[in-house]
């Protein structure tokens, strides 16, 4: 059980384009999940919190207009990359929280995204 | 604010025990949890155990807490080559409700 997917896996997207990348609770509803960005050989980066229904929670410092997240249901969160650019290359992972649960998160496997 | 620390690198040969360490900041921390990543992949769940515990053991895995010192451990007995990965430590502080990683510490196990 808890398994969270992401979609894609990887993705390869020219300068100036937009890129979606979706997370899904697979076995359970998450009423709240989180994107994360990691760079290489770093730690993960919380870029915001989306709660089902609501508008997401974004960290200081990062751009809402670019990094826009919707969580229409209860199972998926879709975070877009609007106007990529190659500095936006990274490794993105979701994770996702059960209703009522404590604090635990199940991550996704992480899309890893290359502008050129 | 909130800081979680790990030293970076660790080398065990395969069979013995590897301990990975990381301490914290912030008092309000209700758990604390042990993640594993593979290459290219996304984090799991070793185990986790709550503020108020000294100790919790999960097979090979023992996790030893000192709230005095904010130092939290991770030890793996019998060192395995599939636990050659990065594990992160992190925090979750009531103080923010959200998780705080460490940076990570690559485990490298040699046969």
């Amino acid at each position: 059980g808890a398994v969270v997917s992401q979609h894609p896996s990887w993705v390869i997207c020219k300068s100036g384009t937009s890129v979606k990348i979706e997370c899904r609770s697979l076995d359970f509803q998450a009423t709240t999940m989180f994107w994360y960005r990691q760079f290489p050989k770093q730690s993960l980066m919380l870029m915001a919190t989306s709660n089902e229904g609501s508008k997401a929670t974004y960290e200081q410092g990062v751009e809402k207009d670019k990094f826009l997240i919707n969580h229409a249901s209860l199972t998926l969160s879709t975070l877009t990359v609007t106007s990529a650019h190659p500095e936006d290359s990274s490794f993105y992972i979701c994770s996702a929280r059960e209703r009522g649960a404590r604090s635990e998160q199940f991550f996704g496997p992480g899309t890893r995204l290359t502008v050129l | 604010g909130e800081d979680v620390e790990q030293s970076l690198f660790l080398s065990v040969r395969e069979g013995d025990s590897s301990v990975i360490n990381c301490t914290y900041t912030d008092s309000s921390s209700t758990y604390l949890y042990w993640y594993k990543q593979e290459p290219g992949a996304g984090l799991q769940l070793l185990t986790y155990i709550f503020s108020n515990m000294d100790m919790k053991q999960d097979q090979r895995l023992t996790v030893l807490l000192n709230k005095k010192d904010k130092h939290l451990s991770l030890r793996i007995a019998d060192t395995q080559t599939g636990d050659s990965a990065i594990y992160f430590c992190a925090d979750y502080p009531v103080s923010s409700y959200k998780l705080i990683f460490g940076s990570g510490t690559r485990l490298l196990v040699r046969p």
